[in-house]
C-alpha cells in the first residue's frame, strides 16, 4: 500500500514564476492537507479539501496561492508568481476520515532563485 | 503565547538510554494527540495516536497524555543511534494539526 506521493521531491523556480506540487493521498483517503515548513519553523496548516472542495484555506496566502482536489487525479498546489519567500517545504498529508491519523509525504522542496 | 509549546533542544544521550519528550499545550479543545518523528529532509512520519488521557504503548514508544495539565510525552526505551532525529508533537481538535517545533535528538552509540 503506497503512501502519500507527492512530486517533485525538488523544484527550483525563478522569481515570478509558477510552482505546481502535486499530492496523491493514500489509498482509500479523500482528505488532503497541505503544511508548510519553513527554516527553523514548525509545520503550518495551509489548506484542508476533500474531494471537489476547499473545506478550510485559513492557513493560505489569500493572494497568488490556490489548491485544487479534482474528482480524478491528485491535488495540486498552485504558487503563482514566486517570490523568495516562498521558498520552504511543502508537505502533503492524507486521512482516511476527518478524526484518523493523517500521514505525511515526503514533501517538495521548493527554491526560488 | 504559542499554541502548542516543544523545548527544541537539541537533546543527545547515549545508545540505551530513555529519552523523554514532552509538550504543553494551551487550548483546551484539543481532543487527538499525536507523535511524529522527522529525519533529515524528509516528511514526519506518524509514531503515536492517541485520543484520551492516560497511557499508549507500542515497542518502545509509549505517549503519555494528561488533559488536565494540558501535557503530553513521548518516552523511547533502549534508545538506537536510529532513533536520531527531530520529534514533533501535534494535536487537533477537528482537523487542523498544530505542530511543535521539535525536539532534535541525537543517540550515541
Amino acid at each position: 500500500n503506497a503512501g502519500v506521493m507527492q512530486n517533485p521531491r525538488h523544484l527550483v523556480r525563478r522569481r515570478g514564476q509558477e510552482a505546481r506540487l502535486r499530492c496523491s493521498p493514500m489509498k482509500g483517503h479523500s482528505h488532503v492537507y497541505w503544511y508548510r515548513q519553513l527554516p527553523e519553523e514548525g509545520l503550518k496548516f495551509m489548506v484542508y479539501l476533500q474531494k471537489e472542495n476547499i473545506i478550510d484555506e485559513s492557513g493560505m496566502p489569500k493572494e497568488r496561492f490556490s489548491a485544487e482536489f479534482p474528482k480524478e487525479g491528485p491535488s495540486i498546489l498552485r504558487i503563482q508568481q514566486v517570490v523568495r519567500g516562498d521558498s520552504a517545504a511543502y508537505f502533503c498529508a492524507s486521512s482516511a476520515t476527518v478524526n484518523t491519523e493523517a500521514f505525511f509525504g515526503q514533501g517538495t522542496r521548493l527554491t526560488v532563485v | 503565547q504559542k499554541e502548542v509549546e516543544q523545548d527544541p533542544g537539541p537533546l543527545s544521550v547515549p545508545e540505551g538510554a530513555i529519552v523523554s519528550l514532552n509538550c504543553t499545550y494551551s487550548n483546551s479543545a484539543f481532543q487527538y494527540f499525536m507523535w511524529y518523528r522527522q529525519y533529515s529532509r524528509k516528511g514526519p512520519e506518524l509514531l503515536m495516536y492517541t485520543y484520551s488521557s492516560g497511557n499508549k504503548e507500542d515497542g518502545r514508544f509509549t505517549a503519555q497524555v494528561d488533559k488536565s495539565s494540558k501535557y503530553i510525552s513521548l518516552f523511547i526505551r533502549d534508545s538506537q543511534p536510529s532513533d536520531s532525529a527531530t520529534y514533533l508533537c501535534a494535536m487537533k481538535d477537528d482537523y487542523k494539526l498544530s505542530f511543535g517545533a521539535g525536539t532534535t535528538v541525537t543517540v550515541r552509540a
